[in-house]
């Protein structure tokens, strides 16, 4: 069974510092990683997308993949109140076994408090 | 999300009955999916389409049913085989299977 792990927490940070979410998968053909935001009784909303070892940055947040460890993180820097959401992470496996198909992680809930 | 519309945002179904949600789509995209999400848990894959008049099973398929007879359009019945129905379904969809995939704002399904 492929699996994408997330602690669900709540993970609780102060306003204005740097909230960091991991998530680890178990199937190593996985070669394409997203983190997508999903406010209470919303649909989840992609944040970042991320394809290759190292990081990736936009505006305040910022993707790292490490496929040898099978980890990916997200940072979110200066993390405002607006940022409490459920933070999903997805996993894809591409290339000729390429269905489209994501595997999610059950998703962490960050607080952010004023 | 813009182009994507999924409908109704709510809704009840009675014991026995077979009910559809709708997804449309107006950007042309060729990849369709349909996720369930129960509380606390991420989503789970029921059906996909990479074309029109093809789908193809998901991880959890029994009791539910897909058509794609239009490009813009890829339907979910809830039969009355699924036993316990009640979840947020999502669409989803992709321009292409290695693109990322947005969601529509999904429907509530509940049991009366």
């Amino acid at each position: 069974q492929k699996e994408v792990e997330q602690n669900s927490g709540p993970l609780s940070v102060p306003e204005g510092a740097i909230a960091s979410l991991n998530c680890t998968y178990s199937d190593r053909g996985s070669q394409s990683f997203f983190w997508y935001r999903q406010y209470s009784g919303k649909s989840p909303e992609l944040i970042m997308s991320i394809y290759s070892n190292g990081d990736k940055e936009d505006g305040r947040f910022t993707a790292q993949l490490n496929k040898a460890s099978q980890y990916v993180s997200l940072l979110i820097r200066d993390s405002q109140p607006s940022d409490s959401a459920t933070y999903l992470c997805a996993t894809r496996v591409d290339g000729s076994g390429n269905t489209g198909k994501l595997i999610f992680g059950q998703g962490t809930t960050l607080q952010v408090k004023p | 999300d813009g182009g994507i519309t999924q409908s109704p945002k709510y809704l009840f179904r009675k014991e026995g009955q077979n009910v559809t949600l709708s997804c449309e789509q107006n950007l042309n995209h060729d990849a369709m999916y349909w996720y369930r999400q129960d509380p606390g848990q991420g989503l789970r894959l029921i059906y996909y389409s990479q074309i029109v008049n093809d789908f193809q099973k998901g991880d959890i398929a029994e009791g539910y049913s897909v058509s794609r007879e239009k490009k813009e359009s890829f339907p979910l019945t809830v039969t009355s085989a699924q036993k316990n129905p009640t979840a947020f379904y999502l669409c989803a969809i992709s321009d292409r299977r290695n693109q990322p995939q947005h969601f529509g704002d999904g429907t509530r399904l509940s049991i009366l």
